[in-house]
């Protein structure tokens, strides 16, 4: 079975315009999080798809928004980038809802690195 | 809310010695607790999991964790370090709880093994 897949794997924007990062789920996994690790710091929650509809957000501003699409895979989309959004963002899956049942386990792709100059 | 501290940015053993990395967390609801692990320019990778039957879990590549509730704890450990589990380690937690929240994790902490 193929893993979670993100795309691109790195990647240069500038102050002011906007991303859009990939992920495809693993086989079989109908939930889609998004997490924002930046330098140093442990991943933190930004939203989760269930469905097709955001099920779950974190702590983060509106311009962050995603999408979930028939095949399970989705995008996240940053708008008016800034300088403090740099990080690696990791896109995790998982067969059923992350924290509706705590012991579903996320699998994690490799990231995709965003550089905002 | 939930929360998890990770104590020690960083921790350096001997090939060879025991491995502690130390994790507290904090959890309103029954927690389900995770170790998860990070090389180099890749993502997370599962080591554990507690999910409320055996206090003492064993996981991949030598790992194991026990879970203490009375000291809110949930330490990783390894009898002896091999110079491949070089990497960024986290803690996570989850639980039931409204809003279906998912994974908390710690900062994280680096393992250096030493030759």
């Amino acid at each position: 079975e193929t893993g979670v897949t993100q795309s691109p794997t790195h990647l240069i924007k500038t102050r002011g315009q906007q991303v859009t990062l990939r992920c495809s789920s693993q086989s079989g996994h109908n939930t889609v999080s998004w997490y924002q690790q930046a330098l140093g710091q442990g991943p933190q929650f930004i939203f989760q798809y269930y469905r097709e509809e955001e099920n779950g957000r974190g702590n983060f501003p509106p311009r962050f928004s995603g999408l979930q699409f028939p095949n399970y895979s989705s995008e996240l989309n940053v708008n008016a980038l800034e300088l403090d959004d740099s990080a690696l963002y990791l896109c995790a899956s998982t067969p059923g809802l992350a924290g509706f049942s705590g012991a579903n386990v996320l699998t994690f792709g490799a990231g995709s690195r965003l550089t905002v100059l | 809310a939930q929360s998890v501290t990770q104590l020690g940015s960083h921790v350096s053993v001997s090939e060879g010695a025991l491995v502690l990395l130390r994790c507290n967390y904090s959890s309103s609801v029954p927690p389900y607790l995770f170790w998860y692990v990070q090389y180099p320019n890749q993502g997370l990778q599962l080591l554990l999991k507690y999910t409320s039957a055996a206090t003492l879990v064993k996981g991949i590549n030598g790992f194991e964790a026990e879970f203490k509730k009375s000291e809110t704890s949930f330490h990783l450990t390894k009898p002896s370090a091999h110079m491949s589990d070089a990497a960024e380690y986290f803690c996570a937690v989850s639980g039931l709880s409204p809003g279906n929240t998912p994974l908390v994790f710690g900062k994280g902490t680096r393992l250096s093994v030493i030759a």
